[in-house]
């Protein structure tokens, strides 16, 4: 099975921090994707990665950066914690898709609880 | 926004009643998945259908997709208490962008 792992389930962290969440994922997935969660807005894409040092903006970006040095890591940045990043975190993974079969069903981590005080 | 619709929000039914969600988008689509979370938990994929496919089964689950009206449903039959979560459709709208719409809320009461 496959398996995405997200270093933290619950952060609490103040305003002006640094904050690094981790996700790793173990079935050799090119592609990986961070997304947050709030409530009445859904999952929105923050950045994705389909390569390792590959990175592209996803539909909010701002107040994020993300970085891929090995393929089975993704890891989310933010540069200094404001209180509107308070959300659920999610990392997935997915295969690419092969030619001419755009399937890629998502394999999700658990999520990390972010709250910024 | 690309983001898909659900309808309804929140669905409360009784255990062995089914249960019907929606799902509506914007643009023309690969396919269509179908995620479960639970509470505080990541989403599980359900059930993807193709562009052109117009009804799939599995298990319990039967997914119909009518790209003419840029809609989906899902069927859970039987429903039980086990399937109380939260439900979201995903349209592929490109190789690298799926596009989750805001969740249709479901509790199964015994």
């Amino acid at each position: 099975d496959v398996k995405v792992t997200q270093s933290s389930r619950y952060l609490v962290k103040r305003t002006g921090e640094k904050v690094f969440l981790e996700c790793v994922q173990d079935m050799d997935h090119e592609n990986m994707f961070w997304y947050r969660q709030d409530p009445g807005l859904g999952l929105r894409l923050i950045y994705f990665s389909y390569d390792v040092k590959m990175k592209e903006k996803g539909d909010i970006p701002e107040g994020y950066s993300v970085s891929r040095e090995k393929k089975e890591r993704f890891s989310l940045i933010l540069e200094s914690a404001s209180t509107n990043q308070t959300s659920m975190y999610l990392c997935a993974s997915s295969l690419l898709p092969s030619s001419g079969r755009l399937s890629g069903e998502l394999f999700f981590g658990e999520g990390s609880r972010l709250t910024v005080l | 926004s690309q983001q898909g619709e659900e309808d309804p929000q929140a669905l409360s039914i009784q255990e062995g009643e089914n249960a019907t969600m929606n799902c509506s988008y914007k643009t023309s689509i690969n396919n269509l998945q179908w995620y479960r979370q639970n509470s505080g938990r990541g989403l599980v994929h359900l059930i993807l259908i193709r562009s052109n496919e117009r009804e799939k089964h599995s298990g319990r689950l039967r997914v119909t997709l009518d790209t003419s009206k840029k809609s989906s449903s899902l069927l859970i039959t039987a429903s039980r208490a086990a399937d109380t979560a939260s439900y979201f459709c995903a349209s592929r709208v490109s190789a690298q962008k799926l596009v989750f719409g805001q969740g249709t809320r479901l509790t199964i009461n015994p």
